[in-house]
């Protein structure tokens, strides 16, 4: 199974918005609406903050949304806090192949 | 609040064989999917294998198929990780976790794996 690509950084201010993408291939991103993306601080379990392309888990806070255009998805961090830098990854499924993720972005709030 | 625990780890030969456990509680573990993620040190993740509530459906990724095998007992609320033939590249956490609609929606707090001789 291949990887998800995905951008090693990305950066932003407080209170600003940042893009991470993940871009796969029609046999995961591009066929499946199953596109999660999980948070991970600096020794902790990851945390998923979006499931279904879009969708929130309860407690997870809105600034944190998702979406997908063909075989690319996104995580888009809105009104960025100290507290959203973290590692972030995406995952797909992708048939028999079970679930890929991606390589993870490292994000720094600046 | 969902609680996943994950047990076994350590340090191991190569072509070593190890038995990871994950017990489960506050939640009706008979009716989840569970998987096992890892994450190589420094590394991402890597899906390694899930399992059906009813231990009827399962999946590996190619890179471990054919070594390790995923089990469960829901008389006990755990699931387990056989780990044969390891090799190097096996080091890293592990991580079991729910598994609902092709996403992990819980955690445990992983156990490290290191093969090396």
């Amino acid at each position: 199974q291949s990887a998800l690509t995905q951008p090693p950084s990305a950066s932003g201010s407080p209170g600003q918005s940042v893009t991470i993408s993940c871009t796969g291939t029609s046999g995961d991103v591009g066929n499946y609406n199953f596109v999660s993306w999980y948070q991970q601080h600096p020794g902790k379990a990851p945390k998923l903050m979006i499931y279904e392309v879009n969708k929130r888990p309860s407690g997870v806070p809105d600034r944190f949304s998702g979406s997908k255009s063909g075989d690319t998805a996104s995580l888009t961090v809105s009104g960025l806090q100290a507290e959203d830098e973290a590692d972030y990854y995406c995952s797909s499924y992708a048939g028999s192949s079970g679930v890929v993720f991606g390589g993870g972005t490292k994000l720094t709030v600046l | 609040q969902v609680q996943l625990v994950e047990s076994g780890g350590g340090l191991v030969k190569p072509g070593g064989s190890l038995r990871l456990s994950c017990a489960a509680s506050r939640f009706t573990f008979s009716d989840y999917y569970m998987t096992w993620i890892r994450q190589a040190p420094g590394k991402g993740l890597e899906w390694v294998s899930h399992i059906s509530g009813n231990g009827r459906t399962i999946n590996y990724a190619d890179s471990v198929k054919g070594r390790f095998t995923i089990s469960r007992d829901n008389a006990k609320n755990s699931l387990y990780l056989q780990m044969n033939s390891l090799r190097a590249e096996d080091t890293g956490v592990y991580y079991c976790a729910s598994f609902r609609a092709w996403n992990c929606d819980y955690w445990g707090q992983g156990t490290l794996v290191t093969v090396s001789s």
